[in-house]
């Protein structure tokens, strides 16, 4: 069965304390792999499309990384503003008309 | 186009009363999406339009619920006989269609009292 896994399920992070979220994945065909992030109240906000194995994204302070089996979005010098939930999401090669999304993963930076 | 429009923000109604939300997709996409989600879970399909053609809808839905996108441009989504189980975000995105990230509106937050 197809599934998106996010770990950890909160991290709670000092400022500028750099760490990695992960989104494995056990999916038949990979065709895109999708980071988002969620505000409190808000629909997802879109932030990066990998769509395969050794391929980086960067934005600010955020990294999107993916293999075979996972993704890893780093947060390199976190600011209190980068708080949120981050959603992964993918496409796979017989479903390619929705996503199977992850739990998510709920950041706390402290200031 | 300033992006995924969706209304109302906010609705509060009576249990077994109906609701209607309604989206507008970026002009440009041709697919339209309808997701549910609560409090600590990712986005739950709904169902899924290409243009005005619904091609999808989740087993999950029951037949109180209907969508509609006629012309193809904006789209609603109808709760009848609402339930508290109904209560969560409605969360309607659209797509150029192939691999590409969905645009996401802010949501309906529905409540049902």
């Amino acid at each position: 069965e197809d599934q998106v896994t996010q770990s950890p399920e909160a991290l709670r992070l000092q400022e500028g304390e750099s760490s990695s979220l992960n989104c494995s994945y056990t999916v038949s065909g990979l065709r895109g792999l999708f980071w988002y992030r969620q505000d409190p109240g808000k629909g997802p906000e879109f932030l990066f499309t990998l769509y395969s194995a050794g391929e980086e994204k960067e934005k600010e302070r955020l990294k999107a990384t993916l293999t075979k089996k996972e993704s890893f979005l780093h947060i390199t010098a976190p600011k209190p503003e980068d708080s949120a939930t981050y959603l992964c999401a993918v496409y796979n090669a017989g479903n390619n008309r929705k996503l199977i999304w992850g739990l998510g993963t709920s950041l706390a930076v402290n200031p | 186009d300033t992006g995924v429009s969706q209304d109302p923000r906010h609705k509060i109604t009576k249990r077994g009363q109906n609701v209607t939300f309604r989206c507008d997709p970026i002009s440009e996409h041709n697919r339209l999406y309808w997701y549910r989600q609560t409090l600590g879970q990712g986005p739950e399909f709904l169902t899924y339009f290409q243009n005005e053609a619904q091609l999808e809808k989740s087993r999950l839905l029951s037949d109180r619920f209907s969508a509609e996108r006629p012309k193809g441009s904006f789209s609603t989504l109808e709760i009848q006989r609402t339930e508290q189980g109904d209560s969560a975000m409605y969360l309607c995105a659209s797509s150029p269609g192939g691999v590409y990230g969905y645009t996401f509106g802010s949501g309906t937050r529905l409540t049902v009292v």
